[in-house]
């Protein structure tokens, strides 16, 4: 089942704030986060655990509720450079990744200066 | 080292005819995933490799296609007798462990013509 990302899409002005939320029916083990530019691959920023602690690198961090199966994204003082497509990717269960992840269909983030 | 290598960048081919897409990944990740994704879509898991073993293949989407990883390094994707559905970009990725993110190639677009 794919999760489901909201807002489909959000358009900034540099230095503000935005929240990007990813929602699955079924409980997960775990919550990749991934931002992809046009024309190029994904690019990995932070997973959660199933019982591990909120992430958070430089001025985005993420969290995961597992009782309500949801995680956000949260990118503040947002710079021209996060502009992208952000992919919430989801684990059902701890199988050593031997299931690979299930993406959700992207939220397009456009910083304006 | 040099990231995830994928080559070609770019195949145009016929339908009906077979073609195959060659992934590197990072030498000391020993997990390989395959990935495929089409416009405006997240990435869409097609199988997994943990070293040369092939330990999830049911996400393949028909028995044409197939994937292999013979010594446990590079890994190649086979899809037979091409359809103008099969037309989408091809993404490898690996990852060391199930608590990394993946390290994804900047992928194969594969147009049937």
């Amino acid at each position: 089942q794919q999760p489901v990302q909201s807002p489909q899409a959000v358009i900034l002005r540099e230095g503000e704030d935005a929240v990007i939320n990813c929602s699955s029916s079924k409980a997960l083990y775990s919550v990749h986060w991934y931002r992809q530019k046009h024309g190029e691959a994904p690019v990995f920023l932070m997973i959660l655990l199933k019982g591990g602690e909120q992430m958070r690198h430089e001025k985005i961090s993420a969290s995961f509720n597992e009782k309500k199966q949801q995680s956000s994204l949260y990118l503040t003082a947002s710079q021209l450079s996060y502009s992208g497509t952000y992919f919430c990717g989801t684990e059902k269960n701890s199988g050593g990744g031997a299931d690979g992840l299930t993406f959700g269909k992207g939220t397009h983030l456009i910083i304006q200066p | 080292d040099t990231g995830v290598s994928q080559d070609p960048r770019h195949k145009i081919t016929k339908r009906g005819q077979n073609v195959t897409f060659r992934c590197d990944p990072i030498s000391e990740h020993n997990r390989l995933y395959w990935y495929r994704q089409t416009l405006g879509q997240g990435p869409e898991f097609l199988t997994y490799f943990q070293n040369e073993a092939q330990l999830e293949k049911s996400r393949l989407l028909s028995d044409r296609f197939s994937a292999e990883r013979p010594k446990g390094s590079f890994s190649t994707l086979e899809i037979q007798r091409t359809e103008q559905g099969d037309s989408a970009m091809y993404l490898c990725a690996s990852s060391l462990s199930p608590r990394d993110g993946y390290t994804f190639g900047s992928g194969t677009r594969l147009t049937v013509v």
